[in-house]
């Protein structure tokens, strides 16, 4: 199973948005509604953001926010904030009850 | 409250075997898929499969066939992942996380706070 597609970073100014793709296949992204989003700081756990495409959990900001597409799907941070700064990755359930992580993104809040 | 507690970091020579725990509490076991995720260093995130502990059954990712087994022990509540045949492209840090609804489905909700294992001569 090949890791989803992310890009490598992305920047914005506090403020602004920003919205970071995650491009599969219709094995994995475009074929459910099981993709999530982990915000992961340095040397941290990752923790959940989005679950199911464009549900948050409890206790996240809804500046966060997940949408679908055909094979991409995609997570928009609006207002940035100094403390979003972070990793950034998807993940999408699979054939055969697997699962797979995009490469991560690394957001500059510049 | 909920929470996943990993057992200590662990150094090991390539060709041996590392098995890791994770403790979970404030929930019940058997209600949540576990899975078990992890991080090179300076790397992404890597899925490695999960176990049911309801019923003990297991499914590991094309990359770890083989060599991952996902265990768990009901009556103290934690589950196990070992891993055999150690590379040192093993190194990193593996997590456990919970499935936040019963089910292969579920994103991951609760995570452990991650064990190093590294692997080298």
């Amino acid at each position: 199973q090949s890791a989803l597609t992310q890009p490598a970073s992305v920047s914005g100014s506090p403020g602004q948005s920003i919205t970071i793709s995650c491009t599969g296949t219709s094995s994995d992204v475009g074929g459910y509604n099981y993709v999530s989003w982990y915000q992961q700081h340095p040397d941290k756990a990752p923790k959940l953001m989005i679950y199911d495409v464009s549900n948050r959990p409890s206790g996240v900001s809804n500046r966060f926010s997940g949408s679908k597409s055909g094979n991409t799907a995609s997570l928009t941070i609006s207002g940035l904030q100094a403390e979003d700064e972070a990793d950034y990755y998807c993940n999408s359930y699979t054939s055969s009850s697997l699962w797979v992580f995009g490469g991560g993104t690394k957001l500059t809040v510049l | 409250q909920v929470q996943l507690v990993q057992s200590g970091a662990e150094v090991k020579k390539p060709g041996a075997s590392v098995k890791v725990s994770c403790k979970a509490s404030g929930y019940t076991l058997t209600g949540h898929y576990m899975h078990w995720v992890r991080q090179a260093p300076g790397q992404g995130l890597e899925w490695m499969g999960w176990i049911n502990p309801n019923v003990d059954s297991s499914n590991y990712a094309q990359n770890f066939q083989g060599r991952v087994t996902m265990t768990r022990d009901t009556s103290i509540s934690t589950a196990y992942m070992e891993l055999s045949r150690l590379r040192s492209d093993d190194t990193a840090v593996y997590y456990c996380a919970r499935g936040y609804n019963y089910g292969p489905r579920s994103a991951l909700d609760i995570w452990g706070q991650g064990t190093v294992v590294t692997v080298s001569s």
